[in-house]
This record gives C-alpha cells, sequence and structure tokens, in this order.
C-alpha cells in the first residue's frame, strides 16, 4: 500500500542553518503531497503542497519539490529560526478519498 | 473565516466507558476526516465523512464509529473504551473547490487520556 518514509529525528540546528528533511514515498498512481508542522500542544497546520511532478511548493522561507523520479519530496530552508522549532509530517494523498497518509514526523529545534 | 474547531479539548475517561467527540468543519468544508495521534503509531486515519455518508474508513476495530450531520458537522464515538485509545483525535476538513481535493486543515485535537 501507500506509504511515506521520513528521516528520523529529532534535528537539532543553530539559528540560520540551513535545513532539509528527507521523505520519500510509495505510492500507486500520482498522489499529491503535503508538509504539515505541528507546534507542541497544536493541531497540524499546512506548510506548503504540490500536486504534480516537479511542482515546487513554498511558504514562509520552506521549499519542497515534487520529484517523481526519486520518489521524494524533500523539505528545505535556507535559514530556520527559533520559532521553526515543531513537528513537521511529510504526507501523500492518493485519489479523492479524503484520506492522509502520514510519515512518522521529524522533530526540528533549533537553538539561538 | 473560522477554523476547524473540535470539542472538547480534553477529556479524561475510565476503561469500558464511552466517549463523543465533536468537530465543526471550515463553513462550507463538506468533507471530514478523522485521525488518531500517538507517539507509538504516529499519525493514522480513521474515517472520512461526506455529505453524511462515510466514504472512507482505515484499519479501526468496530469500536470506532463516527457520523456526519447535514451542517457536516461531525462527531465520532468510541465505545468500550481501552487504554490504548489514549490519544490525540484530530478532525481536518476539506473542500471540493480548492483545486486540491486533500488539501486537508485541521483542528486543534482533543486529548483523550483513558486511565
Amino acid at each position: 500500500g501507500d506509504s511515506v518514509t521520513q528521516m528520523e529525528g529529532p534535528v537539532t540546528l543553530s539559528e540560520e542553518a540551513f535545513l532539509t528533511i528527507n521523505c520519500t514515498y510509495t505510492a500507486t498512481g500520482y498522489p499529491s503531497l503535503f508538509w504539515y508542522v505541528q507546534y507542541p500542544g497544536e493541531g497540524l497546520q499546512l506548510l506548503l503542497k504540490a500536486t504534480k511532478a516537479d511542482d515546487k511548493g513554498s511558504n514562509k522561507g520552506f521549499e519542497a519539490t515534487y520529484r517523481k523520479e526519486t520518489t521524494s519530496f524533500h523539505l528545505e530552508k535556507g535559514s530556520v529560526q527559533v520559532s521553526d522549532s515543531a513537528v513537521y509530517f511529510c504526507a501523500l494523498s492518493s485519489g479523492n478519498t479524503g484520506k492522509l497518509i502520514f510519515g512518522q514526523g521529524t522533530t526540528l529545534q533549533v537553538k539561538p | 473565516k473560522a477554523g476547524v474547531t473540535q470539542t472538547p479539548r480534553y477529556l479524561i475517561k475510565t476503561r469500558g466507558q464511552q466517549v463523543t467527540l465533536s468537530c465543526s468543519p471550515i463553513s462550507g468544508h463538506r468533507s471530514v476526516s478523522w485521525y488518531q495521534q500517538t507517539p507509538g503509531q504516529g499519525l493514522q486515519f480513521l474515517f472520512e465523512y461526506f455529505s453524511e455518508t462515510q466514504r472512507n474508513k482505515g484499519n479501526f476495530p468496530g469500536r470506532f464509529s463516527g457520523r456526519q450531520f447535514s451542517n457536516s458537522r461531525s462527531e465520532m464515538n468510541v465505545s468500550t473504551l481501552e487504554l490504548g485509545d489514549s490519544a490525540l483525535y484530530l478532525c481536518a476538513s476539506s473542500s471540493m473547490w480548492t483545486g486540491t481535493y486533500n488539501e486537508q486543515f485541521f483542528g486543534p485535537g482533543t486529548r483523550l487520556t483513558v486511565l
């Protein structure tokens, strides 16, 4: 079945460092891909999305490119801030099912 | 526009009891999905409702059920609670008119603790 694999965390970075969180997927068909972020004690917030191959999603300095050839959707940010500390989830949806399949989440801690 | 709201935010129950959680989607959204989040299993899909009909169901026992009302508000029910049902239950809504059907917007969740 469909699945999403994220790099293990936690990831600890200093402020202004470059961030990459790896995400790969397995899916039949042509899924839509998402990154969600979860701050402590809160629900999930959609960070960015891409619906077809080579699409680049971007928001708040974060970017991810839908790579069909490598089945990947890696999250990047050029300069992280302390306020970016959170748990990041990669997810896919396949077909109009109303179902998201999530990776296990990657905790990011940014130190001043 | 108001976001997805979930009530209650926190709940403590004992084993064997039942519980009902409520979710109000974003105005105009007709699809509501429910997820269970635990440290061990991560985020798992429970079910999705659209126009009062369950369209999809995850791999959970029959103790987990749900429904959707004509105003798109949804409830989920867990009967005969077990310790392992302790989790954050998240509700998400989506609209068919955003161009990306599965762009889901999440509520803050209900934290259920089973003692």
